[in-house]
């Protein structure tokens, strides 16, 4: 299995509160994206990264904002969190954009 | 647009019945088409990439197939350990980004 670990795996917030994702990877792998899976959707890129400092926006970005000060870590927040942005998140990673992306465990996140 | 179509939504099979799943897809230059099974409660785990029309790749009971349109995953004699969501993504020439089908849920009885 890919290095891969997400904190928290499991999170219950109130509307309005900021939270913040984990992604650490220990594969050294440059490209690592943010995903939200919600039913009657497919998986859907929120925010990626091909190198440390370096991200770009997904399909489903607006409310949320990532960060990658280091290699092995990749963290999504969402400033203000709303109950549409309750959701099953997942980070994957890959060694190049070409590459397979190999996919986390998943953090659920219910907004109430 | 690039898009991803996946049926049936939902399968049931006896064990030993063999089936395909389909994905057909629409997307400007196909860069790689993935196959990943999810089990729940849990992040995809990938399965295959298929790259040209005409290559086919094989798992154990598991066979994807590629054509221009769509592609197929065969299941052979399929077990209980076999239920799972079988997900389908495909990845454009443009883009490092995969656009993913919602899925199909297969499930296996004894």
């Amino acid at each position: 299995d890919a290095g891969i670990t997400q904190s928290p795996r499991h999170k219950v917030t109130e509307t309005g509160t900021p939270v913040t994702l984990r992604c650490h990877q220990t594969e050294n792998h440059r490209y690592m994206y943010w995903y939200r899976q919600d039913p009657g959707h497919g998986l859907r890129l929120i925010h990626y990264s091909y190198g440390v400092k370096d991200t770009d926006k997904g399909e489903v970005s607006d409310g949320y904002s990532v960060s990658r000060s280091k290699t092995e870590d990749f963290l999504l927040t969402l400033e203000s969190a709303t109950s549409s942005q309750t959701s099953v998140y997942f980070c994957a990673i890959s060694e190049s954009g070409e590459d397979t992306q190999y996919f986390g465990p998943g953090t659920r996140l219910t907004v109430l | 647009e690039d898009q991803v179509t996946q049926s049936p939504e939902a399968l049931r099979l006896q064990e030993g019945e063999s089936s395909s799943l389909n994905c057909s897809y629409t997307v400007s230059g196909l860069r790689g088409l993935f196959w990943y099974r999810q089990d729940p409660g849990k992040g995809p785990e990938f399965l295959f990439t298929l790259y040209s029309a005409g290559e086919e790749k094989e798992k154990e009971r598991l066979k994807a197939t590629l054509t221009k349109k769509e592609s197929f995953l065969h299941i052979t004699a399929p077990k209980p350990e076999d239920s799972a969501t079988y997900l389908c993504a495909v990845r454009n020439t443009g883009f490092q980004k995969l656009v993913f089908g919602t899925g199909t849920r297969l499930l296996v009885s004894p």
